[in-house]
């Protein structure tokens, strides 16, 4: 799986839009990005994932750029719940090692009032 | 629909005790997971269930063994707990299928060895 860089720590204002990014430049072409949060003292929660195209749920949006070296994941309007770790994983579709996940430090994200 | 739920929440145990930490999940996903989680740390993979009846170690199996009960249990035990494996655990099962590495996570169990 490829490595992936994100930086350290990030903050953001309450009701701002909080754009994450992550590097992933040696990603292969069938290796997916993932994105997971995990709230202090709780368990890791899944937010989206994509392979090439833009992709937008109820949570989040996640852009990936055309050569697929880095991605952002994009929370719109940030709430003080969204503080957490935020954890970006490369991990390929398929392949004999049954969907095992690789969390690195992740970017604890704060969001201030 | 409960999802993952995890046993006991807390647990203290001396050094040398044995324990077994439950897992169920709900979601008839075939395989599930167990990961533990130090302070500042990210999880790391203890061992994992592709499916029913068949079980593989992850990348710090020592001093642990697991059993997948049926396809809605996994459980973790301890035969002689270290405080070394003071930790938080979690347990975690998988929607398969292609693309879908999405796994959903319990509350995990706070474990302190002592």
């Amino acid at each position: 799986d490829a490595k992936t860089t994100q930086p350290p720590s990030m903050d953001c204002a309450e009701g701002r839009a909080a754009n994450l990014p992550c590097n992933h430049s040696t990603i292969s072409g069938n290796e997916y990005v993932y994105w997971y949060r995990q709230i202090h003292s709780q368990g890791p929660q899944y937010i989206i994932h994509g392979l090439k195209n833009n992709e937008t749920n109820e949570m989040a949006s996640l852009i990936i750029t055309e050569d697929r070296k880095s991605s952002t994941l994009i929370l719109p309007h940030a709430t003080l719940r969204d503080t957490a770790v935020y954890y970006c994983i490369v991990r390929n579709a398929g392949g004999t090692s049954y969907g095992k996940l690789t969390f690195g430090q992740g970017t604890i994200l704060t969001v201030h009032p | 629909n409960a999802g993952v739920t995890q046993t006991p929440k807390f647990q203290v145990l001396k050094t040398g005790q044995s324990m077994t930490l439950q897992c169920a999940q709900d979601m008839n996903h075939n395989s599930m997971y167990w990961y533990r989680q130090d302070p500042g740390m990210g999880l790391r993979l203890i061992y994992y269930s592709a499916s029913e009846g068949t079980t593989d170690k992850g990348e710090v199996p020592n001093g642990y063994n697991v059993s997948r009960l049926n396809k809605r249990e996994f459980s973790l035990r301890l035969e002689s707990a270290a405080p070394s494996q003071t930790s938080v655990y979690f347990c975690a099962s998988r929607l398969s299928g292609l693309a879908k590495n999405i796994q959903y996570f319990g509350a995990g169990t706070r474990l302190s060895v002592l």
